[in-house]
Order: structure tokens, then sequence, then C-alpha cells
């Protein structure tokens, strides 16, 4: 089975630039989360989704990112003008989800790397 | 306050030694989940284990265990028999609370494995 699908893997772009980033969730779940890692922030998350509803997004840095998911199987992340500190490693990750007493782990994807310049 | 602790940046173990990763935790809230996640130099993020809140015993997966001290607010990871494929960066998280599903992640201990 193919796991969650990222793309692009690298991202290079000039300050000011829009920047969309890509995903597919692992087919059947409910669930699909955005994550950021950067030496300075460690793994913080962004947004996530329920059944392409957001749910949380108070990790979202500003109004220059917005995600969405217009379908099931489909999730973008995007960064609109782009600036240097955006630089960092973006993953997409998918689960069964289920709050609470859940053990379902979050499958993540490969990541895409971002320079902007 | 941090949520979640890890207090090692770096570990050190030779290959087939049992090693055992930091972690603690802070909340309020009774119901929480505990995660284990390995990522490795090509960067992919790897579950590893996992401890509910109410889970009478600790958790384990092959080599990897959970040692889950609930007073004391710590879930640390144990590798036994360590293999020069363990040598990666560590990371605990947590999952604070019934209605949620978002995880708050450590700032992660990297351990090296060596012959």
């Amino acid at each position: 089975d193919a796991g969650v699908i990222q793309s692009p893997r690298h991202e290079v772009t000039e300050m000011g630039q829009e920047v969309t980033l890509r995903c597919k969730p692992i087919s059947g779940h409910d669930y699909l989360f955005w994550y950021r890692q950067t030496m300075m922030r460690g793994l913080e998350l962004l947004i996530y989704f329920n059944n392409n509803v957001p749910i949380d997004d108070s990790g979202m840095p500003e109004d220059r990112f917005s995600a969405k998911m217009p379908n099931a199987s489909f999730s973008t992340l995007k960064i609109q003008p782009s600036e240097p500190r955006d630089s960092a490693v973006y993953f997409c990750a998918s689960s069964l989800g289920l709050a609470g007493f859940s053990s379902y782990e979050q499958y993540f994807g490969p990541g895409t790397r971002l320079t902007v310049t | 306050a941090q949520k979640i602790t890890q207090t090692q940046p770096g570990m050190f173990v030779q290959e087939k030694e049992a090693v055992t990763l930091d972690c603690t935790y802070d909340t309020s809230d009774p119901s929480y989940g505990l995660f284990w996640y390995k990522q490795p130099s090509s960067g992919e993020m790897i579950f590893l284990i996992y401890q509910g809140s109410y889970d009478q015993q600790n958790a384990t997966e092959g080599r990897y265990s959970l040692n889950f001290q609930k007073a004391r607010k710590s879930a640390n990871l144990v590798i036994s028999a360590s293999q020069l494929g363990d040598s990666a960066m560590y990371f605990c998280a947590m999952r604070e609370g019934y209605n949620t599903d978002k995880l708050i992640f450590g700032t992660g201990t990297r351990l090296q494995v060596f012959p």
C-alpha cells in the first residue's frame, strides 16, 4: 500500500513567491495533519483536518499560510508570499483518527524541504 | 512550561546493549496518549510505540518498550539489543485530552549506536 505522498520533495523559491505543497493521505484515513520542522522550533503542528474539515488551525503562523482539503485524497498548504523564515521541512501525516482513547498513530509522508532565498 | 521534555540531546550506545531515552510530560488532563517516533537521517517519521494514560501495562513492540511511570509523568523508551540501524533521532509526543488528535512533540534525542 502506498503511504502518504507529498510533492514536491524539494522546493527552492525566492522571497515573495507563492509556494504550494501537496499531500495525498493514505486511503481510508479520515484525519490529515500538516507539520513544520525546523532546528529552532522542532516539529510543530500547523493544522489538521477531519473528513476534509479544518479542526484546529491554531498552529498556522500567520495569514500568509493557508491550507485546504477539497476532497478526502488531496490537501494543499500554500504560503503567499513566502519569506526566508519559512524555510523548513513540511510534513503531511494522516491517521484513522478518533480522539480520546485512540492508539491510532499518525503516518507521516517523506516531507517537503522548502528553501526560501 | 514545556508539555514534553526530552532532556538528552544525544545518547551513545554500543551495539547489542539496551538504551533508555527519557521523556517527561506535563498535563492536568487525565486522558492522554504518549507516542514515540523515530526519524532516521533520511528524514521520514516512523511510529514506534503508543501508551494510553489508562493502560494498565507498559506498552511493548518488539525491541521497543515504554517505561510508563504515571505518578512521575515519565514515558521513557527502552530499546533492547541495539542495532546500528537504530541510529536516529527519537521524538516523544503527547496527545492531550479526549477531544483532540493534536500531537505535541518534544525536541528529540539523537541516538548513535556504535559497533
